[in-house]
């Protein structure tokens, strides 16, 4: 079965830094790769995804994420946090038989003024 | 405007009522599916359905249901049955079965008194 690893359940940035979110995931076999953002108390909304292609993939936001096969990753940046990019970020991909989906535990993304 | 509803936005339930949440979905999507979030743990995946008339469980169906008469509406109930229903349920949609993107709508966060 696949799994996905966020690394850090809680990042915090200062307003203007980068922003950098980990995803890490078990398969060997490329999956598709999902970014989603939630603010509170409401629905997720996709950032980006990677199917094929390009490997580095730009998103909504000012986001973007790179699939590195050999990392097994898809880490999402964004070179300026904004007060307004402070949500919870999820990461998605599909299972080794394109039969599933499954998300990480979520990182908080805290920008601080 | 196309989209996914979902109502009410919250909801209280006494214990060993069932209650039902509704899903409705006018972007013209085959599949179906409800999640629940707990904090920490990301989004889990309850039920799912890929056409019409058609469903299947998910990784923690015990204590809910689901029906799939209408392509645009896709009812979650949590039944008595499930000990510990206090949680966000998110609902989603997608073009084809899992691999495709996943849009998701407002959530219903279900509290048990």
């Amino acid at each position: 079965a696949q799994s996905v690893t966020q690394l850090g359940s809680h990042v915090s940035v200062s307003e203007g830094a980068l922003v950098l979110l980990r995803c890490n995931y078990s398969s060997s076999v490329p999956p598709y790769l999902f970014w989603y953002v939630q603010y509170p108390n409401q629905g997720l909304q996709l950032l980006l995804k990677y199917t094929t292609g390009a490997t580095l993939v730009k998103g909504i936001n000012g986001f973007e994420a790179e699939f590195k096969k050999s990392e097994t990753s898809f880490h999402l940046t964004k070179p300026s946090a904004h007060m307004s990019d402070a949500a919870e970020y999820f990461c998605a991909v599909t299972g080794n038989n394109f039969n599933k989906f499954y998300f990480g535990s979520g990182t908080k993304l805290n920008v601080k003024p | 405007d196309g989209g996914i509803t979902q109502s009410p936005k919250y909801l209280f339930r006494k214990e060993g009522q069932n209650v039902t949440l509704s899903c409705e979905q006018n972007l013209n999507h085959d599949a179906m599916y409800w999640y629940r979030q707990d904090p920490g743990q990301g989004l889990r995946l309850i039920y799912y359905s890929q056409i019409v008339n058609d469903f299947q469980k998910g990784d923690i169906a015990e204590g809910y249901s689901v029906s799939r008469e209408k392509k645009e509406s896709f009812p979650l109930t949590v039944t008595s049955a499930q000990k510990n229903p206090t949680a966000f349920y998110l609902c989603a949609s997608s073009r084809g079965l899992n691999t495709d993107t996943q849009y998701f709508g407002p959530g219903t966060r279900l509290t048990v008194l």
